[in-house]
């Protein structure tokens, strides 16, 4: 069966630091797989996706930047994190039908 | 283009009663249609699906949803509420192919159930 990981469940980062979170899934290949954030009372926004190694697609201008350098893994990355990036950061992947998504725990995020 | 409007950021029920969760949806292409669960700081998980076929949908822990073209809705029901239902409820959508197999997420319904 299939697994999605994400790590870690829960980060507190200064100001002006990198960002590194990391998304595996096991169980699929060639999955789409796509990083939403969900801050309070705005819902899920998806920042990126993938439907392929090195394809990465932005949905959103910001401060953050994604890469998929395997097939399953999904990562999440900022050079220097701002007050407005703290959140909780979802990952998740879908076949390329998106009849469905399947989600990690998610990490909380609090820059400080 | 999709998008998803959930009416009612905060819905209160009391255990025993029906549970009501709107969603309506905007899409330019046949849409899927999700309900997915969260509880407090973990992911998402999916409650029920509409891709085709039968309009109306179940679900697990007793919800279902019907999906009505006419009205661009799909809102989530359960007869009777159980206060483990409560959590945040998002309403997804999304459509066949490219950037459109992207799920669009609404923003969101608390449901609190009190005893």
């Amino acid at each position: 069966s299939q697994t999605i990981h994400q790590w870690p469940a829960t980060l507190v980062q200064p100001v002006g630091s990198p960002l590194s979170l990391e998304c595996t899934v096991e169980g699929t290949s060639n999955p789409n797989l796509y990083w939403y954030r969900q801050a309070a009372g705005r819902g899920l926004q998806l920042l990126f996706y993938s439907v392929g190694i090195g394809q990465i697609s932005s949905e959103v201008p910001q401060n953050l930047s994604a890469s998929r350098p395997q097939d399953r893994q999904f990562i999440l990355s900022s050079k220097k994190l701002l007050l407005s990036d703290s959140g909780f950061y979802l990952c998740a992947w879908g076949n390329n039908r998106a009849t469905e998504a399947f989600f990690g725990q998610g990490t909380r995020l609090t820059v400080v | 283009a999709q998008s998803v409007t959930q009416l009612g950021s905060h819905v209160s029920v009391s255990e025993g009663a029906l549970v009501l969760l709107r969603c309506n949806y905007s899409s330019s292409v046949p849409p899927y249609l999700f309900w997915y669960v969260q509880y407090p700081n973990q992911g998402l998980q999916l409650l029920l699906k509409y891709t085709t076929g039968a309009t109306l949908v179940k679900g697990i822990n007793g919800f279902e949803a019907e999906f009505k073209k006419s009205e661009t809705s799909f809102h989530l029901t359960k007869p009777s509420a159980h206060m483990s239902d409560a959590a945040e409820y998002f309403c997804a959508v999304s459509g066949y192919g490219g950037s459109q197999g992207n799920l669009i997420f609404g923003k969101g319904t608390k449901l609190s159930v009190k005893p």
